[in-house]
């Protein structure tokens, strides 16, 4: 059990440029989900996946967001057209089932 | 939707001084966690507790579910405690609701 992995740890962009970050969950996990957390705040839900189906999206996902988990296994999660409001910490987290979750280290945006 | 509140919202202490980290939520839950976030961002579990008492070393935790609140306790704080700590919950669904947060200064 390695734990879960993000990648890239840090970005930065320019405002109006794509960015792509990826999550690997814990193997065994089949539950899967974004947040995001800005300076001095808790982590804010994002999206959620159960194997490869996307359950639930939070009105805090723009249309400029989208996220995949192809084969129920790593996710994307895409930002079109960054704005600076976009930069934070996402995080991504994975649970066996209802319980408990586990958190990745984070990638953290910078829109410049 | 369910509220979480977290007290204090700021603590210094002396390294080996003991402290209470409280966690106060508006409706019942499903699962509990408390998590200490690093310097670096990186969430670290530190109790599952949805209910009930659990030690972890220095660390435990109990939670009156029926009286909506927990409680983190640290014994003989060092250094490295310092931090944020973060309580979440979940309400009937799978996200998780986070506090406020404690952030935790410790003085050596």
């Amino acid at each position: 059990d390695t734990g879960v992995s993000q990648d890239p740890r840090h970005k930065i962009t320019k405002r109006g440029q794509n960015v792509t970050f990826r999550c690997d969950p814990i193997s065994e996990h089949n539950r899967l989900y974004w947040y995001r957390q800005t300076l001095g705040q808790g982590p804010e839900f994002l999206t959620y996946f159960q194997n490869e189906a996307q359950l639930e999206k939070s009105r805090l996902l723009s249309d400029r967001f989208s996220a995949e988990r192809p084969k129920g296994s790593f996710s994307t999660l895409e930002i079109q057209r960054t704005e600076q409001g976009d930069s934070a910490m996402y995080l991504c987290a994975s649970s066996l089932e209802y319980y408990e979750q586990y958190f990745g280290p984070g990638t953290r945006l910078t829109v410049t | 939707g369910i509220q979480v509140e977290q007290s204090p919202p700021d603590l210094i202490l002396q390294e080996g001084a003991n402290s209470t980290l409280r966690c106060n939520f508006s409706d019942s839950v499903n699962n509990l966690q408390w998590f200490h976030q690093n310097p670096w961002g990186q969430l670290i579990n530190l109790f599952y507790i949805p209910s009930g008492t659990k030690q972890n070393g220095r660390l435990s935790a109990t939670t009156v579910a029926t009286e909506r609140y927990s409680l983190l306790y640290i014994s003989s704080s060092q250094t490295t405690d310092s931090g944020v700590y973060f309580c979440a919950v979940t309400s009937g669904t799978y996200k998780y609701i986070f506090g406020t947060g404690t952030r935790l200064k410790v003085l050596a």
